[in-house]
């Protein structure tokens, strides 16, 4: 069965400071999707990326970075210069090509993410 | 302009009194599903629709109902809520595998009360 695993409950870090928040997966499917999505208290999941497993390019976008180890299984997620605006709650997140047509995630318990000025 | 839509943004409900909500999407994706994500946990899949074709979770309670009259509308029908069925419902889209890019779209979400 799959599983995500955020081990870091909560950060806290000042703003202008980097960070990384921590993912690791399991799956037997050998084809599967990786996800972080960001959840800000208005409640909203919002999409910040997709990774394939066969596509380990690590990716840029911004002050946003993903680094994909097939490896390790694990898919961290790294903030530079950090902003008071992305203060919310992260979560990595799992979709397996076994599951269907459909894109049924398999969530970690997320990771709360608080940036003071 | 927000792409799924839920309604209401916060229910309040007596216990065992049934509520409905709803979501509406205009990007036309085959599936819609419903989250179900308590205080301080990750989100959990309640079932999801591909098209007309209904898929229940196996751990999702009886209580828990879905309707999809149409592609842009899905409801989540909960017949007697609990007090253990508050939380926050989401709803989300996405297109069929094979079809690009595959995230799913979340609404805001349902804050659900039961008094």
């Amino acid at each position: 069965a799959q599983k995500v695993t955020q081990a870091q409950t909560e950060i806290s870090v000042v703003e202008k400071e980097d960070v990384t928040l921590d993912c690791v997966y399991e799956t037997r499917d050998t084809t599967y999707y990786l996800f972080w999505y960001k959840q800000p208290p208005s409640g909203e999941l919002v999409f910040l990326i997709r990774r394939n497993s066969f596509d380990e390019q690590n990716e840029i976008s911004g002050r946003y970075s993903w680094n994909f180890q097939k490896s390790t299984s694990s898919f961290n997620f790294t903030i530079t210069a950090s902003q008071v605006v992305d203060s919310a709650v992260y979560f990595c997140a799992l979709s397996e090509e076994g599951s269907g047509a459909n894109s049924k995630l398999t969530f970690g318990k997320g990771i709360t993410l608080s940036v003071r000025p | 302009d927000a792409m799924v839509i839920q309604n209401p943004r916060y229910q309040v409900t007596q216990f065992g009194k049934p509520v409905t909500l709803s979501c509406s999407q205009t990007l036309n994706h085959n599936v819609m599903y419903w989250y179900q994500q308590k205080s301080s946990q990750a989100p959990k899949l309640l079932f999801h629709y591909y098209d007309k074709d209904f898929n229940n979770e196996a751990d999702t309670p009886d209580n828990f109902q879905s309707r999809r009259p149409n592609t842009s509308f899905c409801f989540l029908d909960i017949r007697s809520p609990g007090l253990g069925d508050a939380a926050m419902y989401l709803c989300a889209t996405s297109r069929p595998k094979g079809l690009g890019s595959t995230e799913a779209f979340f609404g805001q979400g349902t804050r659900l009360t039961v008094v």
